[in-house]
């Protein structure tokens, strides 16, 4: 299994700003996946976080509004730019371990105000 | 397009009965699903997966039928217990494994 803590775990915000959210996995991985759920919905992914590479995104989400990083197999980070009230949701950071098994994260609650 | 479809919100059950917790796909691609559960304030927690080569696999407590030519699965629950009380989310994915789409989820209640 695999053991992911994510920072901040909750945080409100004022629209216009940034927030960096942080995810660190306690063992090498090669997929990690950054999801959103928003109040009431399924979760939803927004990219795919490449080690060393430009991150994969989803339909409806871009780089220059989610800009990821994953500097290593252990660390990655999604930043949600300029924010607006419609940017509040729970954000997960998953980890594909090596036995098929889909590990999550604690999530970060985010509020914009 | 939701690919992935729960279509009970929620669900009571009384302990020591049986839940039956349903999800419906609509890509005939998907090769494999997986089951969560969901605490309030935790991320959703992996419990049981199938692949497209099976119709059944059990752990404990818990069991999952998949209907490929109905394109259906359930997660059976036996007996439930008061702890199962949670959002369960069924996801699925195609071979290999880049892309995961989650249902809406289910709410279940067990009542004590």
């Amino acid at each position: 299994s695999a053991v992911i803590s994510q920072k901040p775990s909750r945080d409100i915000c004022q629209r216009g700003t940034s927030l960096t959210i942080q995810c660190q996995v306690d063992s090498q991985v090669t997929m990690m996946f950054w999801y959103r759920q928003q109040p009431g919905q399924s979760l939803t992914l927004i990219a795919t976080a490449n080690q060393g590479s430009e991150a994969t995104y989803e339909s409806g989400f871009v780089i220059d509004k989610f800009p990821i990083s994953r500097p290593n197999l252990t660390f990655s980070t999604l930043t949600v730019s300029n924010m607006s009230p419609e940017d509040s949701s729970i954000y997960l950071c998953s980890v594909w371990g090596d036995s098929y098994e889909q590990y999550f994260g604690p999530g970060t609650r985010l509020t914009v105000t | 397009d939701q690919q992935v479809k729960q279509n009970s919100p929620s669900l009571s059950v009384q302990e020591g009965r049986i839940s039956i917790l349903n999800c419906d796909y609509t890509n005939s691609m998907f090769d494999y699903f997986l089951w969560y559960k969901k605490y309030p304030a935790e991320g959703p927690t992996f419990l049981i997966s199938i692949s497209s080569i099976k119709d059944k696999n059990e752990d404990g407590r818990f069991t999952v039928f998949l209907n490929k030519s109905a394109k259906h699965l359930s997660l059976h629950i036996v007996p439930s217990q008061p702890g199962d009380s949670a959002v369960y989310f069924c996801a699925a994915s195609g071979y290999n494994f880049n892309k995961f789409y989650f249902g809406s989820g289910t709410k279940l209640n067990v009542k004590p």
